[in-house]
């Protein structure tokens, strides 16, 4: 079955500094995998998304991800992060009979003044 | 409007009662399915829709839980004898057209809480 793992609950950085966030997939076939955003009391906004082709994918907000298919991970970052970015981030991989996401647990993602 | 809307957005019900939440869709949309988001966790896949069929719905967590779209469009989770586990943002999700590679796009979910 698949799977997803991000291996931090929560991360903080200062305003500014470098984000990485962590995901780690296990899947049988080649993954179509997606990181969406979460702010209270919204719901989720898709980010970016890797199907296939060039590795290092480019999303909204200034946000990228690499997939690495040796390592099964799907790191997202960003070289500098903003307060508003403070949020719940959510790994996904498609998986099983009907297209429905697979979604890891979610890190969230304070930011210091 | 042009995304997922989704009522009510929050839900209060006692434990015991019936209650039906609604998702419409993207218009146009001929996938749609429904998450189960618990307070901390990822969203968990409840069931699926393509059209007016409900194609998997191995995600129900019981026969309590109960959903449909009959004009392939909007649709309705109604959770029957609500318990106090059923406390959980629900979120609908739609997408266009079909194929693994169609983004989902969600709605900002329903609140339910279960005293």
């Amino acid at each position: 079955a698949q799977s997803v793992t991000q291996p931090d609950i929560h991360i903080t950085v200062s305003e500014g500094a470098s984000l990485e966030l962590r995901c780690n997939y296990s899947y049988g076939a080649t993954p179509y995998l997606f990181w969406y955003v979460q702010s209270p009391g919204q719901g989720l906004q898709l980010l970016l998304k890797y199907f296939s082709g060039d590795t290092l994918v480019q999303g909204i907000k200034g946000f990228e991800a690499e997939f690495k298919r040796s390592q099964s991970s799907f790191n997202l970052r960003k070289p500098s992060v903003h307060w508003s970015d403070a949020a719940e981030y959510f790994c996904a991989v498609i998986g099983g009979y009907g297209q429905n996401f697979v979604f890891g647990p979610g890190t969230r993602l304070s930011v210091l003044p | 409007g042009a995304g997922v809307s989704q009522s009510p957005r929050y839900k209060v019900a006692k434990r015991g009662q019936d209650v039906a939440l609604r998702c419409d869709p993207i218009s146009g949309h001929v996938s749609l399915f429904w998450y189960q988001q618990a307070l901390g966790q990822g969203p968990e896949f409840l069931t699926y829709f393509q059209n007016e069929a409900q194609l998997d719905k191995s995600g129900l967590p019981s026969d309590r839980f109960f959903a449909e779209r009959p004009e392939g469009s909007v649709s309705t989770l109604k959770i029957q004898r609500t318990q106090q586990e059923d406390s959980a943002v629900y979120l609908c999700a739609s997408s266009s057209p079909l194929g693994y590679q169609e983004t989902q796009y969600f709605g900002p979910g329903t609140r339910l809480l279960v005293l």
